[in-house]
């Protein structure tokens, strides 16, 4: 099955620094790849997602870059904001069958105002 | 509208008693989840349902775990014979299937078991 790898586990930025998370899969049919951010006692919530044919997205302060030969895709927040602290997970799946996620180990990300 | 509930928050058990853990999917997502996140860790998925077509269990770690979509809406997950591994917090997800399209999962709030 498909394997995730999230590093680093935890990040501490300046406000207004950028924060970068890297995350690796392993299984090269995996064709879709969304991020979630974790607050504190909450259910992850989709940030941000990107589909195997596009190479990069970005909404506001948050980017996502894929490159589908080298197996990794990374999140990118520029401008960090106090409430950008939190757990983010990376995730992959496939779009057809039962689309389960596979999920990184995470990433506490702490923005020291 | 509503988003994904789940039931109950919060649940302590003994060691070796059942628990039902209840998810009310978002209204007329035809798929569900349950994923699981111990402590420190990313989440696992447990089980899938997609409308009326037999759940991939693929993910349940032993049989003492089962679940059930009645009606195909709300959810129940039910651990047997409960062990202190068990302890993580249980997440329900939702998602509108669609073959032509990626379907973002909407995840509810995590039931926290904690089993003595």
């Amino acid at each position: 099955g498909e394997n995730v790898e999230q590093h680093p586990s935890t990040l501490s930025v300046q406000e207004g620094d950028s924060a970068v998370i890297k995350c690796t899969y392993s299984d090269s049919a995996s064709n879709y790849f969304p991020w979630y951010k974790q607050e504190l006692g909450k259910g992850p919530q989709l940030i941000i997602d990107i589909r195997s044919n596009v190479g990069e997205k970005k909404d506001q302060r948050i980017a996502v870059t894929l490159n589908k030969t080298a197996k990794h895709f990374s999140l990118h927040i520029t401008e960090t904001q106090p409430e950008d602290s939190a757990v983010y997970f990376c995730a992959a799946s496939l779009r057809y069958g039962n689309n389960r996620l596979a999920f990184g180990k995470g990433n506490q990300v702490v923005v020291i105002p | 509208g509503a988003g994904v509930s789940q039931s109950p928050s919060n649940k302590v058990t003994e060691k070796g008693k059942d628990v039902e853990l209840r998810c009310d999917p978002i209204s007329g997502h035809t798929a569900l989840y349950w994923y699981r996140q111990s402590l420190g860790q990313g989440l696992e998925f447990l089980i899938y349902f997609q409308g009326n077509s037999a759940p991939d269990k693929s993910g349940l770690p032993s049989d003492r775990f089962s679940a059930e979509r009645t009606g195909g809406s709300v959810s129940t997950l039910t651990i047997q014979r409960t062990q202190q591994e068990d302890s993580a917090v249980y997440f329900c997800a939702s998602s509108f299937s669609l073959r032509s399209s990626y379907n973002e999962q909407f995840f509810g709030p995590g039931t926290r078991l904690t089993v003595l």
